[in-house]
Formats: structure tokens, sequence, C-alpha cells
């Protein structure tokens, strides 16, 4: 089961700016948890883009960006490139689930 | 630079337990700084957390914590001195068949994972 909701998909053409929305509850976003996004390239392993709400590790560009409200959270893609294409995965912590949670998901694609 | 590689068999009869370890370099298990996890996701779906270890010393248990939804078949342990953990499923079916990844975990109030292994591809079948 996932307690973080995300869009299926997304799609946008290069150079457009795209957003993942992740939707969660009362006791994990809205208890002011951290969120964290991580990118997934076809076929690897998921790498961390963005964690603590919104700082970027090193070497990640700065076309990524997260923010979050409420018992929501968002991930901006600005300049959308072909590379970008991917799955992205919003995760936090469910104070009532007591342990960390991943969203269900988002395919972007770059038209 | 901190790495992980999962290793273990890649195919597993119903019923049995799966057996799988994730050896780490860069850091060692038994500083004390990080957790460890387990993470998996069958083809075609989304991500699920199993569970992690913290370990400081020399011990092989250290403190762990499970995902409610596989508490009772899952255990976790680490050898500190060839810096692994590793993750045992009992009892699995065909809906445990997944790739299973080891993580960095980096304790917070919301904790993440960084970097991960490449996965290791699990398939339950007799």
């Amino acid at each position: 089961q996932s307690v973080l909701t995300q869009p299926p998909s997304v799609s946008g053409a290069p150079g457009q700016r795209v957003t993942i929305s992740c939707t969660g509850s009362s006791s994990n976003i809205g208890a002011g948890y951290a969120v964290h996004w991580y990118q997934q390239l076809p076929g690897a392993m998921p790498k961390l883009l963005i964690y603590g709400d919104s700082i970027r590790p090193s070497g990640v560009p700065d076309r990524f960006s997260g923010s979050k409200s409420g018992t929501s959270a968002s991930l901006a893609i600005t300049g959308l490139q072909a590379q970008d294409e991917a799955d992205y995965y919003c995760q936090s912590y469910d104070s009532s689930l007591n342990g960390p949670f991943f969203g269900t998901g988002t395919k972007v694609t770059v038209l | 630079q901190v790495q992980l590689q999962e290793s273990g068999p890649g195919l597993v009869k119903p019923s049995q337990t799966l057996s799988l370890s994730c050896t780490v370099s860069g850091v060692s298990l038994s500083s004390g700084s990080y957790y460890w996890s387990w993470i998996r996701q069958p083809a075609g779906k989304g991500l699920e957390w199993i569970g992690r270890i913290y370990t400081i010393g020399s011990t092989s248990t250290g403190t762990t914590n499970y995902n409610p939804s596989l508490k009772g078949r899952v255990t976790i342990s680490a050898d500190t001195s060839k810096n692994q953990f590793s993750l045992k499923l009992s009892s699995v079916t065909a809906a445990d068949t997944a790739v299973y990844f080891c993580a960095r975990d980096i304790a917070s109030r919301s904790n993440w994972f960084d970097p991960w292994g490449q996965g290791t591809l699990v398939t339950v079948s007799s």
C-alpha cells in the first residue's frame, strides 16, 4: 500500500516546465515530515534528486526543485530535456505506519 | 565514495527463504554513522521499503526496524567484519518476486536513501 499519491504520468516538450505532485496526509507530510524525491532511469537504480523538501545533493542540476505545503509536495523540472525521461518517486515518513514510504511514482515523458 | 553491491541467488522456490547480502565500500558499517536499508520493486511497480539496521561496533544484530506489512518474515543482520548486511525473507511466494535494492539510510526525522546498490532480481518460482 502507498500513503503518498502521485499522478501516473506527466509529459512536456523539450524546454518546458513540468511539475509532479505528491499528496499525503496528516500522518506524514502534514505532520511536518520531510519529503524526498528520486529519479529512476529505465533499468537503473533510483537516484536521490531532492532531500529535506528542497535540498539538491551535489551534482543535481538546478533545473530540479522541490517544495512542500500542507499535506502535499511538488517536484518541478524546468528546461525539460530528453534525458529527464524517467520515473520519479516521492518519499517521506509516516507516523501511523512507523516507517518510510514511497509515493506511487510518476512517469515523465518528453514529447 | 560510498558504494553498495547486492548479491545472492536469483531464483528461490515458494515457501523457502530468500537470502541476500549487500557489500558496502567507502564507509564502515560499524562506524554508527548511518542506517542501512533494504528496498524492493516488483517489475513495473513502485518501491517498497523492507527494513533497516543500525550497527555500532562489532555486532551482528544491531537495531532493526521493519515494514509492518512484512514483519514476522523479515530478518536483517550485519557482518561488520565483512562490511556487509543481509536480508532474509521467509515463506516467500510469487508476490515476493522483485528487484531488491540495498541503500544507505540517512536517518533524520524523515530518513532518505543515498546511494543505492544496482539491485538484484529475485524470482520466486518452482
